[in-house]
C-alpha cells in the first residue's frame, strides 16, 4: 500500500524567510496530493492541492511542486509571517474515491 | 455556515471505560469521515459514511470501536472498552461529495489512563 514520508518533523525559520516541507510517496498510482494546515485548537484545513497532471501550483505565498518520477512533492511558503506557524500535513491518494494517506506532519515555527 | 463540530473537545478516561465521541458534519454533507492521530504520528483514516451507510471501514483498528450515523446526520464513535493505545486526537471531516474538499472538525483529544 501507499506510504508517505514527511520531512522535517520540525522547521524553524526567521520571519520573512522561506520554508520548504518535503514529502515522498511510494505508490506510483497516487495522483492527488493535498496539503493541510492545522492551527492550535483547530482541525486540519486544506490550503493547496496538486494533481499529477501538473508539476507546480501557486496560490499567493504558497506553492506546491510535484516530481512524479522521483515520487516527491514539496510545499513552499515564501515571505513567512507569524500566522504561518502551524502543523502542516501532506497526503497522497490514488484518486478522490480513495482514502488519503497522510504524512506525520511538520511543525513550522516562525521566529519574529 | 457552521463548520464541522465535535464533542467533547477533551476526554480523559481510565482503561476499561467506555467513551462516545460525537461529530456533527456540515449540513447537507453526505460524506462523513473519522480519522485518528496518535501523538506525533500521521493522521490515519478510520472509516467513511455516505449518508447512514458505512462506505469504508477498513481503518477501524478492532471491534472495540463502533461508529454509527443514524439518520445520516450526526455520527458517534464509541470505544468500549478503552485501552491505553487508543489515546490520541480523533478528527471528523465531512464533504458534499467525493471530489470536493473535506472540512475537518477541531478534534476530540482522548486520553486513556
Amino acid at each position: 500500500g501507499e506510504n508517505v514520508e514527511q520531512h522535517p518533523s520540525t522547521l524553524s525559520v526567521q520571519e520573512g524567510d522561506s520554508a520548504v516541507i518535503k514529502c515522498t510517496y511510494s505508490d506510483s498510482a497516487s495522483n492527488y496530493f493535498p496539503w493541510y494546515k492545522q492551527e492550535l485548537g483547530k482541525g486540519p484545513q486544506l490550503i493547496i492541492d496538486i494533481r499529477s497532471n501538473v508539476g507546480e501550483k501557486k496560490d499567493q505565498r504558497i506553492a506546491v511542486t510535484l516530481n512524479k518520477t522521483a515520487k516527491h512533492f514539496s510545499l513552499h511558503i515564501t515571505e513567512t509571517q507569524p500566522e504561518d506557524s502551524a502543523v502542516y500535513f501532506c497526503a497522497a491518494s490514488p484518486g478522490s474515491n480513495y482514502q488519503l494517506i497522510w504524512g506525520a506532519g511538520t511543525k513550522l515555527i516562525i521566529k519574529p | 455556515e457552521a463548520g464541522v463540530t465535535q464533542f467533547p473537545s477533551h476526554s480523559v478516561i481510565e482503561k476499561g471505560q467506555t467513551v462516545t465521541l460525537r461529530c456533527d458534519p456540515i449540513s447537507g454533507h453526505d460524506n462523513l469521515y473519522w480519522y485518528r492521530r496518535v501523538m506525533g504520528k500521521e493522521i490515519k483514516f478510520l472509516l467513511h459514511f455516505v449518508k447512514e451507510s458505512k462506505q469504508d471501514e477498513s481503518g477501524m483498528p478492532n471491534n472495540r470501536f463502533l461508529a454509527e450515523r443514524t439518520g445520516g446526520t450526526y455520527s458517534t464513535l464509541k470505544v468500549q472498552p478503552a485501552e491505553l493505545e487508543d489515546s490520541g486526537v480523533y478528527f471528523c471531516a465531512s464533504s458534499q461529495d467525493l471530489d470536493s474538499g473535506r472540512f475537518f472538525g477541531p478534534g476530540t483529544r482522548l486520553t486513556v489512563l
